[in-house]
């Protein structure tokens, strides 16, 4: 059975940063993309960033692109976000996803974990 | 910029609805690359169709997909109380990324 739990979420100051983890399981974590989407409270999803199988191609949005940094350790089997100069409006619930594919051209994601919440509040 | 999708759409048990998903030639268009995503409250999304009209094992067959054009369309028949969520388009887009809809809350009467 596939199983995705981020964790790292929490309060942030704004101008902050934070790096979220997703821990996966149940599959070779390896032979998939990965991707990162947020829901903010109330608002309907957003896609932040994808990543290749094999953690050498990256693609991010617009709003997120030179401050969040999307990364993998396949040995680890963990995903990984790195979020900086954090603004409030991006309080979220932060969602991992697995992709069907190996490459960030599917659109098609498979599994997604519970989400950890995002805070950014002074 | 997010695809566009009605806010609310509603019928009755044993009814078909569709939800219909508007992009643009930068999105949509030139991809057979849509997907639909279910949320019902508090919990993660669930993947209900990809590549247009392409099922995951375990997603009932009154689920269905198509495309023409700008636009993409998930119809729901038969529906059941159980179909009573939000429901997210999602396409590839010309700038290598993903886009989502604005989401569109489904109503069983």
């Amino acid at each position: 059975e596939v199983q995705l739990l981020e964790s790292g979420g929490g309060l942030v100051q704004p101008g902050g940063s934070l790096r979220l983890s997703c821990a996966a399981s149940g599959f070779t974590f390896g032979a998939y993309a990965m991707s990162w989407v947020r829901q903010a409270p109330g608002k309907g999803l957003e896609w932040l960033s994808g990543i290749g199988g094999d953690g050498e191609t990256t693609h991010y949005a617009d709003s997120v692109k030179g401050r969040f940094t999307i990364s993998r350790d396949n040995s680890k089997s963990t995903l990984y976000l790195q979020l900086n100069s954090l603004r409030a409006e991006e309080t979220a619930i932060y969602y991992c996803a697995k992709d069907l594919g190996y490459l960030i051209d599917t659109v098609a994601l498979g599994s997604w974990g519970q989400g950890t919440l995002v805070t950014v509040s002074s | 910029s997010a695809l566009t999708q009605p806010a609310s759409v509603s019928g009755s048990p044993g009814q078909s609805i569709t939800v219909s998903c508007t992009g643009t030639s930068s999105d949509v268009g030139p991809y057979n690359l849509v997907s639909w995503y279910q949320q019902h409250p508090g919990k993660a999304p669930r993947l209900m169709l990809y590549e247009v009209n392409k099922r995951p094992s375990g997603i009932s067959y009154r689920f269905s997909g198509s495309k023409s054009g700008n636009t993409a369309s998930l119809t729901i028949s038969g529906l059941q109380a159980e179909d009573e969520a939000d429901y997210y388009c999602c396409s590839y887009a010309t700038s290598k990324t993903y886009v989502f809809g604005t989401g569109t809350k489904v109503t069983v009467l």
